[in-house]
């Protein structure tokens, strides 16, 4: 099945800098690769999404890249903000039905 | 209320007790998840259920058992858990097709005492 890695753990960035995130997953067949974002006290939510159709997808202050043939696929954020501060998580769509699997989670902390 | 809910928000329980979670979506999906999140894995997935059937049960304790009466409602039943079963319980559904986002409700935050 799937195995998606996530780096790095934390992240500590001054506001206005740039954050990225990487991850890697294994199943070379998986083809969509969502990104949530979980604040501190609430419930995942997708800030962006992409297919391996598409190489990278922008949206605002966020893009990701995928590379499939290196099996990987990392989140930009540009002109981080404190409200950016939260804990991401990639998946990637296993190839059975349905099922997303997850990183372990990128702790980001933008200080003013 | 809109979306996907749980209830109840907060639920403290002893080794020996029987509690049931429950998830509703409000949203027309037609999968519905439980995940757990820890501090040691973060997003584990642990049931599947489309259509009512379940497709997915990521090798989970019996001591967990899901039931899904309906496409909008899903319930986790709870039975002899242990003190590391303490977690943030997560339900979330999505409509059908690969490309489809999952949709959180807010958790159930498990103690067992």
């Amino acid at each position: 099945g799937e195995n998606v890695e996530q780096h790095p753990s934390t992240l500590s960035v001054q506001e206005g800098d740039s954050a990225v995130i990487k991850c890697t997953y294994s199943d070379s067949a998986s083809n969509y690769f969502p990104w949530y974002k979980q604040e501190l006290g609430k419930r995942p939510q997708l800030i962006i999404d992409i297919r391996s159709n598409v190489g990278e997808k922008k949206d605002q202050r966020i893009a990701v890249t995928l590379n499939k043939t290196a099996k990987h696929f990392s989140l930009h954020i540009t002109e981080t903000q404190p409200e950016d501060s939260a804990v991401y998580f990639c998946a990637a769509k296993d190839t059975g039905f349905q099922k997303l699997v997850f990183g372990t989670g990128t702790r980001l902390l933008v200080s003013p | 209320e809109t979306g996907v809910t749980q209830t109840p928000r907060h639920l403290v329980m002893g080794m020996t007790n029987k509690k049931s979670l429950k998830c509703e979506q409000h949203l027309g999906h037609n999968a519905m998840y439980w995940y757990k999140q820890s501090a040691k894995k973060p997003l584990e997935l642990m049931f599947v259920y489309n259509f009512k059937e379940q497709t997915e049960n990521n090798s989970v304790p019996s001591r967990f058992s899901p039931e899904c009466p309906n496409s909008s409602h899903l319930f986790l039943h709870l039975h002899t858990l242990q003190p590391e079963d303490s977690a943030l319980y997560l339900c979330a559904s999505s409509q059908g097709g690969t490309y489809n986002e999952q949709f959180f409700g807010p958790g159930t935050r498990l103690t067992v005492l």
